[in-house]
């Protein structure tokens, strides 16, 4: 079964609109972590926001937030203002509870155009 | 540079070859990781390892593949008598503490071209 699930695999947005991406999982495990990568066309893996399983308020860190529904097992990243600097390839990732690997999404590739 | 360091950046191999990827993790991380990601998919995980030990490499193929974190010196993944299907990008990553709630911070990747 597929734990990381990414429905859109291109989203477009216009320069200064924001933009949500989507996410689910599964997992049965009560603790685990929920990471946002940013991979632009250069190859490297920019890690941009985590979440806990037991965080109460949705994490932010600057013009990125994610919104994590647990009951709906969702964790949607969501960047405001979008600049073109943007467009890349957007990965969610999953760690469980008692392991230390990253299982990822296939990813949505973003374009932001003026 | 207080980034994970991969070298190189770009191997090419012909078939048959030994291909050598390093890591060295980020200062003060005990814990590195290796991922492969082939064209068009997300990073799938390899192996993770502390100082000179594997804790698990559920992730590796059984055969051609190592891995390896001295006491000493960068983490490396060698990869045996390539084969044109491992051609891809292998990132690691490394952690402070390990555990589910820990950030892994990626290396720029290694960009593995098979002839």
């Amino acid at each position: 079964a597929q734990k990381i699930t990414q429905t859109q695999p291109g989203m477009f947005v216009q320069e200064k609109e924001a933009v949500t991406l989507d996410c689910t999982y599964d997992t049965s495990d009560q603790s685990y972590g929920l990471f946002w990568y940013k991979q632009p066309s250069s190859g490297e893996m920019i890690f941009l926001i985590y979440q806990g399983s037991y965080d109460e308020q949705n994490a932010t860190e600057g013009r990125y937030s994610l919104n994590f529904q647990k009951a709906r097992k969702s964790a949607n990243l969501v960047i405001s203002a979008s600049q073109l600097g943007d467009s890349a390839m957007y990965f969610c990732a999953m760690r469980e509870g008692d392991t230390d690997k990253l299982i990822f999404g296939t990813g949505t590739r973003l374009q932001v155009f003026p | 540079n207080a980034g994970v360091m991969q070298n190189p950046r770009h191997l090419v191999r012909r078939r048959g070859q030994e291909a050598r990827l390093r890591c060295s993790p980020m200062k003060g991380h005990s814990h590195v990781y290796w991922y492969r990601q082939l064209p068009e998919e997300g990073l799938k995980f390899m192996v993770y390892l502390q100082k000179e030990n594997i804790i698990d490499e559920s992730g590796m193929p059984k055969e051609r593949f190592s891995a390896e974190f001295p006491k000493e010196g960068p983490s490396i993944l060698r990869i045996q008598q390539v084969v044109r299907g491992d051609s891809a990008a292998y990132f690691c990553a490394s952690s402070l503490q390990g555990g589910s709630t820990d950030t892994q911070y990626f290396g720029p990747g290694t960009r593995l071209t098979v002839l």
